[in-house]
């Protein structure tokens, strides 16, 4: 079975700052990567995604994300953040052989002025 | 794009009302999901449909059930609703030909 952990519940940093927000999967086979961003009171939207190829993928706003298959990790970075990115961000997994999509528990990432 | 719609986006009830969570979306694609969000969380998946008619349970089924007569509508039931049942529903489906989900905003619903 899939799973996902995204170990920081809550990150903070300046407007400005770079930005890296962890997670990492447990999966035995090849994994079907995504990042998910939620606004307040909104649903949830697809930031990027990975499927194979090229282990770095590109997102909206800036974001990108790498999948480095040897440490089971996909994590997320941006340059320079921006106080509009502040929400929380869903990483999550999927695999060829079923229909689901397993989520982490999210992590809130708040920007200060 | 992708459109998946939630009817209502609020909804007040008393503990032992019935509940019916409205899910549609635009595109005829066969699957469809209804989850629950509670905070500190992430989604728990409550179902999955892979067509009108045919239902399967998620992770969380109990206390829940769904109807899917049309392929662009799913349904959440909650006979006889309780106050664990607070939080907010997400019904989702998948683009076509792909893996990723697309997510409606979700339905806040309150069980007093």
């Amino acid at each position: 079975a899939q799973s996902v952990t995204q170990p920081d519940a809550r990150v903070t940093v300046s407007e400005g700052a770079s930005l890296q927000l962890r997670c990492k999967y447990s999966y035995s086979g090849t994994p079907y990567l995504f990042w998910y961003v939620q606004y307040p009171r909104q649903g949830l939207q697809l930031l990027l995604k990975y499927y194979s190829g090229d282990p770095v993928v590109q997102g909206v706003n800036g974001f990108e994300a790498e999948f480095i298959k040897s440490n089971s990790s996909f994590h997320l970075r941006k340059a320079s953040v921006h106080w509009s990115d502040s929400a929380v961000y869903f990483c999550a997994v999927s695999a060829s052989s079923n229909n689901r999509i397993f989520f982490g528990d999210g992590t809130q990432l708040v920007v200060k002025p | 794009d992708m459109k998946v719609t939630q009817m209502p986006r609020y909804l007040i009830k008393r503990m032992g009302e019935n509940v019916l969570l409205e899910c549609g979306q635009d595109m005829s694609h066969e699957t469809m999901y209804w989850y629950r969000q509670d905070p500190g969380l992430g989604l728990q998946l409550i179902y999955i449909s892979y067509d009108v008619d045919s239902n399967s349970e998620g992770d969380i089924p109990k206390g829940y059930r769904v109807s899917r007569k049309k392929r662009e509508h799913f349904s959440l039931i909650l006979d006889s609703a309780k106050t664990n049942q607070t939080s907010v529903y997400f019904c989702a489906t998948p683009g076509t030909g792909s893996y990723e989900q697309y997510f409606g905003p979700g339905t806040r619903l309150t069980v007093l």
